[in-house]
C-alpha cells in the first residue's frame, strides 16, 4: 500500500543545534504537507508544498519538496525549547486527494 | 471559537460497550475526517465526508460508524468496543479535496481507553 517513512524517528539535540526530518515516498506525490504535534496536543498545519523542487522557509524552518516528488525535508536552524515535538508530513498521492502522514520524528530540543 | 470541536475529551469505557464521540467545525469547510493515532503516535486515516457524503472509507472494522448529518458535523460510533480501539481519534476538517491549500485543521483529540 502507500506508504509515507520519515528518518529519524527520534532525534535528540543540545539548544542552539540544528535539525533535519526526512520524508520519503516509493511512489511519486503531488504535494506534500508538514504538521507538528506538540506533547498533548495535535497536529498543526506548518507548510504545504507544490512543486518538484520547491523550497520554502518559515522563520527557523526550510521545507524543500524533491525533484523526483518522492521526499521532502524539514530542517530546523538553531533548535529552541519551544521545537520540541513530533513532525509529521502528508503525502497526497497522484491522481488522489487523500494524505498519507508519514511515520512523525520525535524532536527533544535539551536546555 | 473553537474552530474544530470535539466531545468527549476523554473517554474511559469497558469493553464490549458501545460509544460515540462527537465533532463540529465553525470553518465553512467541505470536508471532514476521522483520524486514529495509536500509542506510538501513528496517524491513520479512517474516514473522510464531503459534503455529507462519504469519500475515504479505509479498512476499519465495520463495528465503527460515521455519520455526518450536515458539513459541518462529523460524529464517530464504535460498537462493541475492545482493548485495541484504545487510542487516541482525532477529527479535522479541511477544504474540499483539491483546494487543500490550508491543511487541515484538527480537533484537540478524544483519547479513549477500553477496559
Amino acid at each position: 500500500g502507500q506508504q509515507v517513512m520519515q528518518i529519524p524517528q527520534y532525534q535528540h539535540v543540545q539548544e542552539g543545534e540544528d535539525f533535519t526530518t526526512y520524508c520519503n515516498s516509493s511512489t511519486t506525490l503531488s504535494n506534500i504537507q508538514w504538521y507538528k504535534q506538540r506533547p498533548g496536543g495535535h497536529p498543526v498545519f506548518l507548510i504545504q508544498l507544490v512543486k518538484s523542487g520547491e523550497v520554502k522557509k518559515q522563520k527557523r524552518l526550510t521545507f524543500q519538496f524533491g525533484e523526483a516528488k518522492k521526499n521532502s525535508s524539514l530542517h530546523i536552524t538553531a533548535t529552541q525549547t519551544t521545537d520540541v515535538g513530533t513532525y509529521f508530513c502528508a503525502g497526497a498521492f497522484s491522481g488522489t486527494y487523500k494524505y498519507i502522514f508519514g511515520t512523525g520524528t520525535r524532536l527533544k530540543v535539551l536546555a | 471559537d473553537t474552530a474544530v470541536s470535539q466531545t468527549p475529551k476523554y473517554l474511559v469505557t469497558q469493553m464490549g460497550n458501545d460509544k460515540s464521540i462527537k465533532c463540529e467545525q465553525n470553518l465553512g469547510h467541505d470536508t471532514m475526517y476521522w483520524y486514529k493515532q495509536d500509542s506510538k503516535k501513528f496517524l491513520k486515516i479512517m474516514f473522510s465526508y464531503n459534503n455529507k457524503e462519504l469519500i475515504i472509507n479505509e479498512t476499519v472494522p465495520n463495528r465503527f460508524s460515521p455519520k455526518s448529518p450536515d458539513k459541518a458535523h462529523l460524529n464517530l460510533h464504535i460498537n462493541s468496543l475492545e482493548l485495541g480501539d484504545s487510542a487516541v481519534y482525532f477529527c479535522a476538517s479541511s477544504d474540499s479535496p483539491g483546494r487543500n491549500n490550508y491543511g487541515y485543521t484538527f480537533g484537540s483529540g478524544t483519547r479513549l481507553t477500553v477496559v
